[in-house]
């Protein structure tokens, strides 16, 4: 399959350690923020998402964290393990905008046994 | 269940010819995308379905670009006198509704070469 993300910046881990993936958005007026995963020949694949007016959401293995006064989200991967390893896209759905989303740039993870 | 699926996978095409791609999204889901990701980017809006209407377009990049959804369903993106600017991955989402925020669930993607 096409590998994704080739010029992507890279987070590199070891198996084992903690990951955190950040990105920006613009939109103040967006109201939800999801993370996906995608691995190479794949499509995007969600993993976990957060409402505005929250700042923490916990899933199994992962946090997202949103401080809206800087318009920032981060992605907490605890015990990263070699399936991680992919690239990694938040995106945002604006609040007017239907169900439509807003893709962010990406993030390559590589976990290193 | 089954996924959403995207055919076909791979599709190499010349510049100028007429291409379509095919999308069958989750059964039951009334809300369909079409997305484009070139390399090295994130997917980029291009269209969406709600139904058998087109609710909001407005990524299509220039009118070569047309998708329908005839009976609600399945979908097809058509790109006529194809650039060689059209290479990118073609995704496909579906979800529930689109109306209301509800997870999107992407297809593999259709991988465009325009030579």
């Amino acid at each position: 399959g096409e590998s994704v993300g080739l010029h992507l910046p890279t987070l590199s881990v070891q198996e084992g350690d903690n990951s955190i993936i950040n990105c920006a958005y613009s939109n103040s007026a967006s109201d939800y923020f999801i993370w996906y995963k995608q691995e190479s020949g794949k499509g995007p694949q969600f993993i976990i998402d957060i409402r505005s007016n929250m700042d923490k959401r916990q899933g199994q293995r992962v946090t997202v964290l949103l401080n809206k006064t800087v318009k920032h989200l981060s992605l907490q991967i605890a015990a990263t393990q070699p399936g991680d390893s992919a690239v990694y896209f938040c995106a945002d759905r604006f609040s007017g905008g239907y169900n439509k989303l807003i893709f962010g740039a990406g993030t390559r993870l590589a976990v290193h046994p | 269940g089954a996924g959403v699926s995207q055919t076909p996978s791979n599709k190499v095409t010349e510049k100028g010819k007429y291409v379509e791609l095919r999308c069958d999204p989750i059964s039951g889901h009334t809300a369909l995308y079409w997305y484009r990701q070139s390399l090295g980017q994130g997917p980029e809006f291009l269209i969406y379905f709600q139904g058998t209407g087109a609710a909001d377009d407005s990524g299509l990049p220039n009118d070569r670009f047309f998708a329908v959804r005839p009976e609600g369903s399945v979908s097809t993106l058509k790109i006529q006198r194809t650039e060689r600017g059209d290479s990118a991955v073609y995704l496909c989402a579906s979800s529930l509704t689109g109306v209301v925020y509800n997870e999107q669930f992407f297809g593999p993607g259709t991988r465009l070469t325009v030579l």
